[in-house]
């Protein structure tokens, strides 16, 4: 079953614009971690913010996190065309230590340039 | 080190053969997870290791899916008898069992079951 739910399903904006992503999921976590794919490869990590996190920056990445409405925005600045690609957010199951991911259905961005 | 290696990349196959992917994970990681990728379906959590042992293979569809974990460095997924339905992209990923740690992916196999 999935645990996150993303919206919108696609996006498409352009370049220099910002791009926000939204997560929700289902049960407790210990972290929400953000992943992106590019068309045809597997998934590369981006960030992952911890349940006692409300927000996280890294470059032009930013998460936040509101467990108390279990959800999480993803927002990329300044977007690229490099930045075009599927974004997957995944949390673990607390009180859970495994690593197990489950992930939700992904938000397609399209950066144009 | 490497990354995650998946071998394959792509197989065709014809509908009733048996299947065979395989994982290498990064080394030192004893957190194993196959995952499928389908349009339909989205990424689903087939099964996965911890030290070697299979911990939840819920995710696997049928009987016809196995998967083993010989040893810390090498895993299968096997698919027999494959039928079109199967068609997908596999990945295998790896992490650390601990808390608050992300999972490195493999590149995927495309598998087409004609």
């Amino acid at each position: 079953s999935q645990q996150g739910e993303e919206d919108p399903q696609a996006l498409s904006i352009q370049e220099g614009e910002n791009a926000t992503m939204n997560c929700s999921y289902k049960t407790s976590i210990n972290n929400l971690q953000w992943y992106r794919q590019n068309s045809g490869r597997g998934l590369v990590h981006l960030i992952l913010i911890r349940s006692n996190e409300r927000e996280k920056h890294s470059g032009r990445l930013r998460v936040t996190l509101d467990t108390s409405k279990k959800s999480s925005s993803l927002l990329i600045t300044a977007s690229r065309a490099a930045d075009t690609a599927s974004y997957f957010c995944a949390t673990d199951e607390y009180p859970s230590n495994t690593g197990k991911l489950i992930f939700g259905q992904g938000t397609t961005l399209q950066v144009k340039p | 080190d490497a990354g995650v290696i998946q071998s394959p990349r792509h197989e065709v196959t014809e509908m009733g053969q048996e299947v065979t992917l395989r994982c290498k994970p990064i080394s030192g990681h004893n957190s194993l997870f196959w995952y499928r990728q389908t349009m339909m379906r989205g990424l689903e959590l087939l099964i996965y290791f911890n030290n070697n042992v299979p911990i939840d293979d819920s995710g696997m569809p049928e009987d016809r899916f196995s998967a083993k974990m010989p040893n810390a460095s090498f895993s299968t997924l096997k698919i027999q008898p494959s039928e079109p339905r199967d068609s997908a992209v596999y990945f295998c990923a790896s992490s650390l069992t601990t808390v608050n740690t992300e999972a490195f992916f493999g590149q995927g196999t495309r598998l087409t079951v004609v």
